[in-house]
C-alpha cells in the first residue's frame, strides 16, 4: 500500500540558510510521481515541485530542489537561501499510476520555522 | 484566470443533518479531486473524477459520503447524517488532466463544523 512518511514534525532554520525536509515513501508501483506542497497559515495548498519515478535528474524549481534517491525511496525537499515567507507547513505527496489521476497520498507534514 | 473556488467557506451544522459542499474547478480542467484535512494532518484523499465519472472513490470513508460531477465541471460533495467526526476542512483540487506531472491546483477549502 502507498505510504508517505515525514518524520520531522517541526524544523527551524536561520534566514538565508538551506534546509532539508525529509520524505520517505513506500509503493509497489514502478510508475509514480512525487510532489511537494506548501501550506501557509492562510490554508491554501501551493504546489512547489514534482519528480517522476523515471526522471533521472533531480527536479529543481528556483530555490526548491528535490533530492530523489529511488533505491532508498526518499524524496527530500531542499530549500536554499531560506526566507521568512518560507515559514509554513510542507507536505510530501505521492501519486501512483502511469495513466489516469489515481489517488494522491499526503504525508503528515513538516512545519518549518524560519528565524530572522 | 480564476482559480478553484469552493463554497461555502465555512459551514456549521448540527449532528445528523445533511450538507452539500461545492467545488468549481479551473475551466478546462478534466480531473477533480476531493480531500479532507483534519487539524494538524495532511490532506486525506476522498475521491477523484475524470470528466463526469468517479474514477477512484476508494477514499470515501463510508456510504454517508457521496460526490457528483454531472457535467464534468462543478462537483458537489454530499454528506448525509453528519457526525462530529466529519468536522474538518474539505479541499477540492483540479488539474488539466489526470496523472503524470499535472499539478493539482487547490481551492481554499470549506471548513465544516458539526456540533
Amino acid at each position: 500500500a502507498q505510504k508517505i512518511t515525514q518524520t520531522q514534525p517541526g524544523m527551524f532554520v536561520q534566514e538565508k540558510e538551506a534546509v532539508t525536509l525529509d520524505c520517505t515513501y513506500d509503493t509497489s508501483d514502478q510508475s509514480y510521481g512525487l510532489f511537494w506542497y506548501k501550506q501557509p497559515s492562510s490554508g491554501e495548498m501551493i504546489f512547489l515541485i514534482y519528480q517522476g519515478s523515471y526522471d533521472e535528474q533531480n527536479a529543481t524549481e528556483g530555490r526548491y530542489s528535490l533530492n530523489f534517491q529511488k533505491a532508498r525511496k526518499s524524496a527530500n525537499l531542499v530549500i536554499s537561501a531560506s526566507q521568512l515567507g518560507d515559514s509554513a507547513m510542507y507536505f510530501c505527496a505521492m501519486r501512483e499510476g502511469r495513466t489516469g489521476g489515481f489517488k494522491t497520498i499526503f504525508g503528515a507534514g513538516t512545519r518549518l520555522f524560519v528565524k530572522a | 484566470g480564476a482559480g478553484v473556488s469552493q463554497t461555502p467557506s465555512n459551514k456549521v451544522t448540527e449532528k445528523g443533518k445533511y450538507v452539500e459542499l461545492r467545488c468549481d474547478p479551473i475551466s478546462g480542467h478534466t480531473a477533480l479531486y476531493w480531500y479532507r484535512q483534519s487539524l494538524g494532518q495532511g490532506p486525506e484523499f476522498l475521491i477523484y473524477f475524470q470528466g463526469t465519472g468517479a474514477a477512484d472513490d476508494s477514499g470515501l470513508p463510508n456510504d454517508r459520503f457521496f460526490a457528483v460531477r454531472p457535467e464534468g465541471s462543478v462537483s458537489t460533495l454530499k454528506i448525509q447524517r453528519t457526525e462530529r467526526g466529519d468536522s474538518a476542512v474539505y479541499l477540492c483540487a483540479s488539474s488539466l488532466k489526470g496523472g503524470g506531472a499535472y499539478e493539482q491546483y487547490f481551492g481554499p477549502g470549506t471548513r465544516l463544523t458539526v456540533t
